[in-house]
């Protein structure tokens, strides 16, 4: 079985500093890993992935996310946050290994960037 | 660019009622996916079908069914609502073979709400 934990609810920054939303999973074998973003009433869209290559990916929005096998994480991160980064933002992981492609989600972090 | 549609944003139904949420993707794919999405839980799968006709249980089938006539339609089906499915219904795709990309692609969603 595959999980994902987002062990924060809500991320409050403020705009200009840099923000960090965390990410851990459990998956057999090797990892895909991926961060979603949502805006109200909006449906998921794609920020970046980690297939293989480079530990440290970088995204859209100038989001970029370091995997670290070690302590099996995938926290998203980036330099500089802008008021209009308010969102909610998915983790979601699979296994290489499985063909249908299907993902499992965290709970979400909703991010908070003050003016 | 991998449009995904979702027939309504908004729908209010009565307990009891039968429901049909439907979801089109314009890019060939053959992996559709049904989640619901609750606040905390993150997107929870219902069911996910790789091919026309085919159809797999998720994680959450349970008052749910799915049908799949068409590659690019995949509906997602509440024999009998109930209060309990009111919920952020998303549909997604992705292509077989992934080439690459593996990433799901989202509709905008349909927010239930059954009364």
């Amino acid at each position: 079985a595959q999980s994902v934990a987002q062990p924060e609810d809500q991320v409050n920054v403020a705009e200009g500093n840099p923000l960090t939303v965390k990410c851990t999973y459990s998956v057999s074998g090797n990892p895909y890993l991926f961060w979603y973003v949502q805006y109200p009433n909006r449906g998921l869209q794609f920020l970046l992935k980690y297939i293989t290559g480079d530990n440290l990916v970088k995204g859209s929005y100038g989001f970029e996310a370091e995997f670290n096998k070690s302590q099996t994480s995938f926290h998203l991160k980036k330099p500089s946050a802008l008021v209009s980064d308010s969102a909610l933002y998915f983790c979601a992981v699979r296994s290489a290994g499985n063909a249908g492609n299907m993902l499992t989600f965290g709970g979400g972090t909703r991010l908070m960037v003050k003016p | 660019d991998v449009k995904v549609t979702q027939s309504s944003r908004y729908l209010v139904k009565r307990t009891g009622e039968k429901v049909f949420l439907e979801c089109v993707q314009d890019m060939d794919h053959e992996n559709m996916f049904w989640y619901r999405q609750d606040p905390g839980l993150g997107l929870r799968l219902i069911y996910f079908s790789y091919d026309v006709k085919m159809k797999e249980k998720g994680d959450i089938p349970e008052g749910y069914s799915v049908s799949r006539e068409k590659k690019e339609r995949f509906s997602l089906i509440l024999e009998s609502a109930s209060t309990n499915q009111t919920s952020m219904y998303l549909c997604a795709s992705s292509p077989l073979l992934a080439g690459g990309s593996y990433e799901q692609y989202f509709g905008p969603g349909t927010r239930l709400t059954v009364t």
